[in-house]
């Protein structure tokens, strides 16, 4: 199994300002991914993060918005650059994609933009 | 049209009552998973299925795959039972592609 930790479990932000999210799990992971759930929604993939190379982003996701670094194989990190009210979202971690896995998902971080 | 359907999006029950929510697909799968979201946020993944059928105290998944549909039933249900239910396929090594989740209130 996996326990994920993310910082900060909350946080309310001026527009234009920019946030970056802790992801921490317990045990070794090739692969972690960002989600984000915008309200009343589902889950969207926002990037899958690989330690060692460049983050792989989703449809209508970009690098400059969502930079994301993965220095080892423990811990990942996701800002949310020049936020506008429209980022108001739970973002989430998760490790998990080997064929078969479990997936396991962190507590989340509930974003507030104001 | 989504690639995973759920239904209903929305379900009140009273406790003790046997509950089931449905899961169909347009895609190719390896595993599908359902998944269990509080009202705080955060998720647990209830089961991940391949194939047939698993049970989990009071839970119960199952999937046929050549009917690309999954069910999950809850016997017995209790207020703590009230969450998002999420249904999940994965397409790829990687990727989950999400439903829209069904809202569960078991009321007592």
């Amino acid at each position: 199994s996996a326990v994920i930790s993310q910082k900060p479990s909350r946080d309310i932000c001026q527009r234009g300002t920019s946030l970056t999210i802790q992801c921490q799990v317990d045990s070794q992971v090739t692969m972690m991914f960002w989600y984000r759930q915008q309200p009343g929604q589902s889950l969207t993939l926002i990037a899958t993060a690989n330690q060692g190379s460049e983050a792989t982003y989703e449809s209508g996701f970009v690098i400059d918005k969502f930079p994301i670094s993965r220095p080892n194989l423990t811990f990942s990190t996701l800002t949310v650059s020049n936020m506008s009210p429209e980022d108001s979202s739970i973002y989430l971690c998760s490790v998990g994609g080997q064929l078969g896995d479990t997936q396991y998902f962190g507590p989340g971080t509930r974003l507030t933009v104001l | 049209k989504n690639e995973v359907e759920q239904s209903p999006q929305n379900l009140t029950a009273q406790e003790g009552e046997f509950i089931t929510i449905n899961c169909s697909y347009s895609v190719g799968i390896s595993a599908l998973h359902w998944l269990q979201q509080h009202p705080g946020g955060g998720i647990v993944s209830l089961f991940m299925l391949s194939s047939g059928k698993k049970k989990h105290g009071r839970l119960i998944a199952t999937i046929n795959i050549q009917e690309k549909h999954s069910s999950l039933h809850i016997t017995a249900s209790h207020p703590r039972d009230s969450a998002v239910y999420i249904c999940a396929v994965k397409v790829s090594r990687s990727r989950l592609t999400f439903g829209e989740g069904t809202q569960l209130t078991v009321n007592p």
